[in-house]
């Protein structure tokens, strides 16, 4: 059964960074992209960021392409954001996850479990 | 950027009913790339349909989706207590990915 596991919730001040972990199970990274998508508290669904790791090639909402950084690592199956300049709107769970990479999309079909991220002082 | 605009906001109905959700994208999408998801209180979101009216594996067959161009529909034939949740509908025929702002399923 695939999988999207991510890293724990993160406490952070206003101004620093965050990175966020996601690790794929399976071929994943070898046939899809890997989305970034966050949900500030009792709000919807915003996409962020995406990258194909195969190819390692990114692309990103307009709102946050000066302040986040996506990679990917193929050799762990493992997606990373950084979220630089943190302030208080950044507080949200931020999710991952995966689509195929094709001319068709067949939807988001594996999300994450979601990370916590506190930006407080 | 392409605005998906769902509605109604909420929606209230009683188990057993029919249910309709809308969703309107701004320009023209690809049928292929218009998805429905559903997010239960504390989960991540679920894929329901892709393709504008494919079920995705697992997804009962209460479920179904149709529509093409701008107009979009996700039906819910008879609900089941545990359909009520926040739906969203998503493009991703054109960067940026958008998602529509949610229809609240609420228990009348």
């Amino acid at each position: 059964q695939v999988q999207l596991v991510q890293s724990g919730t993160e406490v952070k001040t206003p101004g620093s960074s965050v990175t966020v972990s996601c690790q794929a199970s399976g071929d994943t990274f070898n046939s899809h992209a890997i989305n970034w998508v966050r949900q500030a508290p009792g709000q919807g669904l915003e996409w962020m960021a995406r990258i194909i790791p195969l190819v390692g090639r990114t692309h990103f909402a307009q709102k946050f392409q000066d302040r986040i950084t996506v990679t990917a690592d193929r050799s762990t199956s493992t997606a990373y954001m950084e979220v630089r300049s943190l302030r208080s709107e950044d507080t949200a769970l931020y999710y991952c996850a995966r689509v195929i990479v094709g001319a068709d999309s067949e939807g988001f079909d594996c999300w994450g479990q979601g990370t916590l991220v506190i930006v407080s002082s | 950027e392409i605005v998906m605009t769902q509605s109604p906001a909420t929606l209230s109905l009683s188990p057993g009913e029919r249910a309709t959700l809308s969703c309107r994208a701004s320009q023209s999408v690809s049928t292929g790339s218009l998805s429905w998801y559903q997010q239960k209180l504390g989960q991540a979101p679920r894929l329901l349909i892709y393709g504008a009216s494919t079920r995705a594996a697992g997804i009962p067959a209460r479920f179904s989706g149709s529509g093409s161009g701008t107009d979009f529909t996700l039906t819910i034939s008879s609900l089941q207590p545990e359909d009520f949740a926040v739906y969203y509908c998503l493009q991703d025929y054109k960067l940026p990915v958008t998602f529509g702002q949610g229809t609240k399923l609420e228990i009348k």
